[in-house]
C-alpha cells in the first residue's frame, strides 16, 4: 500500500525554465511533509517542509505548494539550474498524532530531474 | 563536524550468510532509522528506534535485525532470512522523535551486493 505516491519517475527541464515535481498521498492523518534531494551514491539532504496548516512554503528557488483536499503537493524550482538535477523524494509523516507513529517518515518512489544546460 | 558515518560503503556477501552494516552518529541524536533504496520503490523503512535499548519494527522488517545498546550506534544485520537483500541501505537520524519536522540527517549510504 503505496501512501506517498510520485507518479511521475524522471522530469527534464531546460536550464532557467521552472521544474514541477508532484507528489500524491492518501492517508489523511498526514500532517508533515518534507522534500528531499539525493545524489547517486548519497545520502538525501533536507530541501524544504510544509506543515498541512500552510498551503505554501518558500525557500529562495523553492517553493512547495500544499492542497490538503486534493491530498497533493508539488515542488517548485525556479530557475532551475544544471546543479539542481538529482532524484527529489518527497516524504510524508504522523507528526502531532503520537503513538507509535511518531517520528516516521513515509517516502515516495522519488522523481530523477534532469536541468539541461 | 557532526554527522552519520555508515561502512562500509560498499559490501559483497555470499547467499546464506549474514553481514551487518555499520551505522554512527556523533550528532547526539535521539532516535535513529534504517532505509532501504530499490529502484522505483523509494525509500523503505526497516527499523527504527526512538531511545536507547528500545526499537520497533518498520513495513520490511522480515530478515533484519538491529540492536540499540549505545545512543550513536544503530548497526543492520542481513539475515540470510532476507530473500532479496540486494540494495542500497541508508541511516538516519533525527534529534527527537517530535523533531522530524527538521528532517532527518541521513548517512551516505552502503551498497550491499549478493553475489
Amino acid at each position: 500500500d503505496q501512501q506517498v505516491k510520485q507518479n511521475s519517475p524522471s522530469l527534464s527541464v531546460q536550464e532557467g525554465r521552472i521544474s514541477i515535481l508532484n507528489c500524491d498521498y492518501t492517508n489523511s492523518m498526514f500532517d508533515y511533509f518534507l522534500w528531499y534531494k539525493k545524489y547517486p551514491a548519497e545520502g538525501p539532504t533536507f530541501l524544504i517542509s510544509i506543515s498541512s496548516i500552510k498551503d505554501k512554503n518558500e525557500d529562495g528557488r523553492f517553493t512547495v505548494f500544499l492542497n490538503k483536499s486534493a491530498k497533493h503537493l508539488s515542488l517548485h524550482i525556479v530557475p532551475s539550474q544544471p546543479g539542481d538535477s538529482a532524484v527529489y523524494f518527497c516524504a510524508a509523516s504522523v507528526y502531532h498524532a503520537g503513538g507509535t507513529s511518531y517520528g516516521k517518515l513515509t517516502f515516495g518512489q522519488g522523481t530523477i530531474l534532469t536541468v539541461h544546460p | 563536524d557532526g554527522g552519520i558515518t555508515q561502512s562500509p560503503k560498499y559490501l559483497f556477501r555470499k547467499e546464506g550468510q549474514n553481514v551487518t552494516l555499520s551505522c554512527e552518529q556523533n550528532l547526539n541524536h535521539d532516535a535513529m532509522y534504517w532505509y532501504r533504496q530499490d529502484p522505483g520503490q523509494g525509500l523503505r523503512l526497516i527499523y527504527y528506534s526512538q531511545i536507547v535499548n528500545d526499537f520497533q519494527k518498520g513495513d520490511i522488517a522480515e530478515g533484519y535485525s538491529v540492536s540499540r545498546e549505545k545512543k550513536e550506534s544503530f548497526p543492520l544485520t542481513v539475515t540470510s532470512a532476507q530473500k532479496n537483500p540486494t540494495a542500497f541501505y541508508l541511516c538516519a537520524s533525527s534529534d527527537s522523535p517530535s523533531q522530524v519536522y527538521y528532517g532527518y540527517t541521513f548517512g551516505s549510504g552502503t551498497r550491499l551486493t549478493v553475489v
